[in-house]
């Protein structure tokens, strides 16, 4: 079955470590996400690629960096300048980027600090 | 501000019974849609919608453009309806996502 992959469902960061969050998708998608989810607060996007070798900053990529080498693969890492890492962590792929296009979402990361 | 508002946050209700969630936004949008995110964190597609009305199954969806509105109705309400349901909008060449409203229905 087709569908999104995130890896590892959970995730403990040391202060100044680096850490980076794995995004798979089978679904032959153009274009993927990464969203961040914070209690009380809708998702936010940190990054997005449209096209394989290509990525755009989101609204809080701030302490974020991502590469798309692969069209199958979006990983996210959240460097030691990113200061409150804790969250949950969403991939999601679509066909093609745009407004008409339903994503489709993995099961997330949820990120915690030792 | 938030430019997607949704309404109500939390939501109670018995089996059978009939469901409104409502979504309101500030911004011009090209589409809205409405997801699902189950318990373990997984969010689902549920609908795309640009104008007019939807449904599936049980589930109908609502759009007034000039309102700025939308509504997401779920009919005769089942216990594994219980999910966060997500109003998400495009505009200025991303998505906005709601907080969510969280509903829970009892047997």
């Amino acid at each position: 079955d087709g569908g999104i992959t995130q890896s590892p469902k959970y995730l403990f960061r040391k202060e100044g470590q680096n850490v980076t969050l794995s995004c798979e998708q089978n679904l032959n998608h153009d274009a993927m996400y990464w969203y961040r989810q914070d209690p009380g607060q809708g998702l936010r996007l940190i990054y997005y690629s449209q096209i394989v070798n290509d990525f755009q900053k989101g609204d809080i990529a701030e302490g974020y960096s991502v590469s798309r080498e692969k069209k199958e693969s979006f990983p996210l890492t959240v460097t030691s300048a990113q200061k409150n890492p804790t969250a949950f962590y969403l991939c999601a792929s679509s066909d093609n980027w745009g407004p008409y296009q339903p994503q489709h979402f993995g099961d997330g990361t949820r990120l915690s600090i030792l | 501000k938030n430019e997607v508002e949704q309404s109500p946050q939390n939501l109670t209700a018995q089996e059978g019974e009939f469901i409104t969630i409502n979504c309101s936004y500030s911004v011009g949008i090209s589409a809205l849609h409405w997801l699902q995110q189950h318990p373990g964190g997984g969010i689902v597609s549920l609908f795309m919608l640009s104008s007019g009305k939807k449904k599936h199954g049980r589930l109908i969806a609502t759009i007034n453009i000039q309102e700025k509105h939308s509504s997401l109705h779920i009919t005769a309400s089942h216990p594994r309806d219980s999910a966060v349901y997500i109003c998400a909008v495009w505009a200025v060449n991303q998505f906005y996502f709601g907080t969510g409203t969280s509903l829970t229905v009892i047997p």
